[in-house]
């Protein structure tokens, strides 16, 4: 069983601020670690595929970094707004050639005006 | 196109009935995947469909039969449910490994 956690499972944040979460996941057998981004009520939207340790992705104020040699990936969300408010899955895919997804249970972001 | 689309967005059913969940997509992506998510939980794997065959089953129960009639449809057929089985099921597609997955938005099922 692959053990995927993420932490803080919620977080409330000024709009404005800077913030950031964590995804930790197994150090073996690594492919890829997926970003989603579930707004309540629509699909999961992905936001960053990283595979490269030390690779460090970003579009717009979202960026995500990757250490695969100690398991675990972080997501910054730069100068928070309302519509950043969302739960954001992490998803490790391991190199067993399945294209199965585990996921974790999350962080929910709740920005306060 | 870049959307999968599932429908119906909500379901009820009776423990007897027999009903299907589709899941459609024209992207061209050679995967498609039904996951289930309970209430705060991370959402799990049921099914990998490749190329239109099977290419994994999570040990599901057979209460839940998959169908993958062409490359841009599939299906899940549910016949005796239990009120356990009340849950989020989402679906998926991906064009190859290595890259994101575009999802649905889901079918809420009761189960009464």
């Amino acid at each position: 069983i692959l053990n995927v956690e993420q932490s803080p499972q919620s977080l409330h944040v000024q709009e404005g601020d800077s913030t950031n979460f964590t995804c930790s996941f197994p150090s073996s057998n690594f492919y890829a670690l997926h970003w989603y981004r579930w707004e309540t009520a629509k699909s999961p939207e992905a936001l960053f595929v990283m595979t490269l340790n030390g690779d460090e992705k970003k579009k717009g104020r979202i960026s995500a970094t990757l250490n695969t040699k100690e398991g675990y990936s972080y997501l910054y969300i730069k100068g928070s707004q309302p519509e950043d408010s969302a739960t954001y899955l992490c998803a490790f895919e391991a190199n067993f050639g399945n294209e199965k997804l585990t996921f974790g249970t999350g962080t929910r972001l709740t920005i306060i005006p | 196109d870049t959307e999968v689309t599932q429908t119906p967005k909500h379901l009820v059913m009776g423990m007897t009935n027999k009903k299907s969940l589709k899941c459609e997509q024209h992207m061209g992506h050679r995967a498609m995947y039904w996951y289930k998510q309970k209430a705060k939980k991370p959402p799990e794997l049921m099914f990998v469909y490749s190329y239109e065959k099977l290419s994994i089953n999570e040990s599901v129960p057979s209460r839940f039969s998959p169908e993958c009639p062409n490359s841009s449809l599939l299906n899940l057929h549910l016949h005796a449910l239990q009120p356990e089985d009340s849950a989020l099921y989402l679906c998926a597609s991906s064009h190859t490994t290595g890259l994101g997955y575009t999802f649905g938005s889901g079918t809420r099922l009761t189960v009464v």
